[in-house]
């Protein structure tokens, strides 16, 4: 279970208003992913980076932003261009040989007032 | 383009009914393909994958690539087996693609 944590839990943010999560691994895994889940939705893509100091656009990235300076931590931040941003907030981690499973975190979830 | 498509969004059965959980795919070459499941208050977490050929907590999928689908069954429905359930599919590109859920009660 372990092994990848996010924070906060739960978090508040006034609209218009940037805000950081949190997601760090200590599975030495190379590649870390950040999803949103929205019911009915499923889990899409918001960005990924399989080395540190890089990473890639995924399927929603418009109103978002990540950094990736250390291999085991690798942060979102939810911009104030995010028209919908209220959400739980999944990241993910995995090994890059082929096939691995990803191991996910246990979520944030961003209510904007 | 990518897509995995899971045609339930909800799906019911009392306990001790076969379920099945339906998961069709859309992709170029040979994608890899995963059943994820997600417990009420836990953490989204891998069910089964196809290339180990396994069966977990009396679950198994069966890759028809004819039909370009990979459902999920298990013969006899328990209670704890009330989840959120995600297909995945992954192909070269090292992106997981995800299914919209389904959400499995199973009826006392």
């Amino acid at each position: 279970d372990g092994g990848i944590t996010q924070s906060p839990k739960y978090l508040f943010r006034k609209e218009g208003q940037n805000v950081t999560l949190s997601c760090e691994q200590n599975l030495n895994h190379d590649a870390m992913y950040w999803y949103r889940q929205d019911p009915g939705q499923g889990l899409r893509l918001i960005y990924y980076s399989q080395i540190v100091n890089d990473f890639q656009k995924g399927d929603i990235a418009e109103g978002y932003s990540v950094s990736r300076e250390k291999k085991e931590s690798f942060p979102l931040t939810v911009t104030s261009a995010q028209k919908n941003p209220t959400a739980f907030y999944l990241c993910a981690s995995r090994p890059l040989t082929p096939n691995n499973e990803q191991f996910f975190g246990p979520g944030t979830r961003l209510t904007v007032l | 383009a990518q897509r995995v498509t899971q045609p339930e969004k909800l799906l019911s059965v009392f306990k001790g009914a076969p379920v099945e959980l339906k998961c069709n795919y859309s992709y170029s070459g040979s994608p890899e393909l995963f059943w994820y499941v997600q417990y009420s208050r836990q953490r989204l977490q891998l069910l089964l994958r196809h290339i180990s050929r396994e069966s977990i907590k009396g679950f198994t999928a069966d890759l028809n690539k004819g039909e370009t689908s990979f459902h999920l069954k298990k013969p006899f429905a328990q209670e704890e087996d009330s989840a959120m359930y995600y297909c995945a599919a992954q192909g070269g590109s090292e992106k997981l693609v995800f299914g919209k859920g389904t959400k499995l009660t199973v009826n006392p």
